[in-house]
């Protein structure tokens, strides 16, 4: 069946750089979207990115896909303390359906 | 634009009682999803509908839980009787169609609490 998995929590400094991973199984899947959810709110959508691409970039944001391995990162450029949520990784397959992973939760420090 | 609306914001009710939830998507959206998040976990897929047919609900636990979407537009989430297990955080989203890249727009969600 379809998995996504991710890092549960990662830390990082004000104004550094954060890496977010996150592996599929599903190979069929179309578009891969990264999801932020900050307290008592829904998922925003942050990105996305095909399927047949390797990297998009969006102002301080750089998605980075493999797809031989099944593995997608966010990276965030410059980390705020506004930044600090949980970020979701999620799949979309043929079938229509999306497929969230757990969530890793990211805390900026000052 | 307007987005995803749902209400009530939290809820809090004893189990057995039943309870329900309402989601008015964008405007245009045709298709509509309810999840399920509960507490550290992502969102799990309850229900599908685009406009008012059901796509997919073969994760909703059909003996309890009921959705429904009449017009088209508008949808409505129950749990009857409900569970311990049942609390979670019930988020609405749309999309502006099925196929394709239509990522979906959440709505802040529902937290229901059953004691």
């Amino acid at each position: 069946g379809e998995d996504v998995e991710q890092s549960l929590f990662l830390s990082v400094r004000e104004g550094d750089s954060s890496v977010i991973n996150c592996t599929y199984t599903d190979s069929s899947s179309t578009y891969l979207y990264w999801y932020k959810q900050e307290p008592g709110a829904g998922l925003q959508l942050l990105t996305y990115i095909f399927s047949n691409m390797d990297m998009k970039q969006d102002q301080r944001l750089t998605v980075l896909l493999n797809k031989k391995d099944k593995h997608l990162s966010l990276r965030i450029a410059d980390t705020q303390t506004g930044d600090s949520a949980i970020y979701f990784c999620a799949e979309r397959n043929y079938g229509q359906n999306f497929v969230f992973g757990p969530g890793t939760r990211l805390s900026v420090l000052p | 634009e307007a987005g995803v609306a749902q209400s009530p914001r939290y809820k809090i009710i004893e189990k057995r009682q039943s309870v329900a939830f309402w989601c008015n998507p964008i405007s245009g959206h045709a298709t509509l999803y309810w999840y399920q998040q509960i507490l550290g976990q992502g969102p799990k897929l309850l229900i599908q509908f685009q406009n008012n047919g059901v796509v997919d609900d073969s994760q909703l636990p059909k003996d309890r839980f009921s959705a429904e979407r009449l017009k088209g537009v508008d949808s409505t989430l129950k749990i009857q009787p409900a569970k311990l297990e049942d609390s979670a955080v019930y988020l609405c989203a749309s999309s502006l169609q099925g196929g394709d890249n239509s990522p979906l727009h959440f709505g802040n969600g529902t937290r229901l609490t059953v004691t």
